[in-house]
């Protein structure tokens, strides 16, 4: 399978503990986004990478919230100290370079319950 | 801040009958991309707009760009059950048209009785 994809597909944990989240892209897409997603909503975008640069963070993110996309290929998605409100689904996206069309393809999703 | 809205939020329909949902942006957007989310599952893009007035069909799908860039329309032709799940719209943040930041619509959930 060449899609995206993401690591763990769930996870529970207990309100005050850290988790990390990872993303595999499509290789050769350099560009990966993470966005959030509760019931009923649509995706909230979180951060966008560019190879490994993060050139856009959404100012609704918490300072408990990290993303690193080391070597332009993979990336991490880490929320630390979490919170009953960080429970949601956690999506990835990638595209691939320039072109006109801006197609992101998705991930499965990590599905975070923070109890 | 910018916003991008859906309408209906839900839709229930006949199989056979037409459905149309309407996304309308607070501000002009250089493109316009829709997707579909079934039940458990992760976005899928549909299409993307760009030029003013568009429309583009694939197969019983038309997909509409408003004249002003701030509208868009997604209409299915005799709906299947195969049709079901959550259309999304969304839009890119501010004028750069880069699509490094997408803001979505609440999505409009179609329900199709067999």
């Amino acid at each position: 399978d060449t899609g995206v994809s993401q690591d763990p597909r769930h996870k529970i944990t207990k309100r005050g503990q850290n988790v990390t989240f990872r993303c595999d892209p499509i290789s050769e897409h350099n560009r990966l986004y993470w966005y959030r997603q509760t019931l009923g909503q649509g995706p909230e975008f979180l951060t966008y990478f560019q190879n490994e640069a993060q050139l856009e963070k959404s100012r609704l993110l918490s300072d408990r919230f990290s993303a690193e996309r080391p070597k332009g290929s993979f990336s991490t998605l880490e929320i630390q100290r979490t919170e009953q409100g960080d429970s949601a689904m956690y999506l990835c996206a990638s595209s691939p370079p320039g072109g006109r069309l801006n197609e992101q393809f998705f991930g499965p999703g990590t599905r975070l319950t923070v109890l | 801040g910018q916003q991008v809205m859906q309408i209906p939020q839900y839709q229930h329909v006949q199989e056979g009958e037409d459905f149309t949902t309407y996304c309308n942006s607070s501000t002009t957007l250089s493109n316009i991309q829709w997707y579909k989310q079934r039940p458990g599952g992760h976005p899928v893009f549909l299409i993307q707009l760009v030029k003013s007035g568009e429309v583009k069909k694939q197969k019983r799908l038309t997909f509409q760009f408003g004249e002003a860039k701030k509208n868009s329309s997604l209409h299915i032709t005799a709906t299947q059950t195969t049709d079901v799940g959550t259309y999304f719209c969304a839009g890119p943040v501010g004028d750069a048209g880069n699509n490094r930041k997408l803001i979505w619509g609440l999505g409009t959930s179609l329900a199709v009785n067999p």
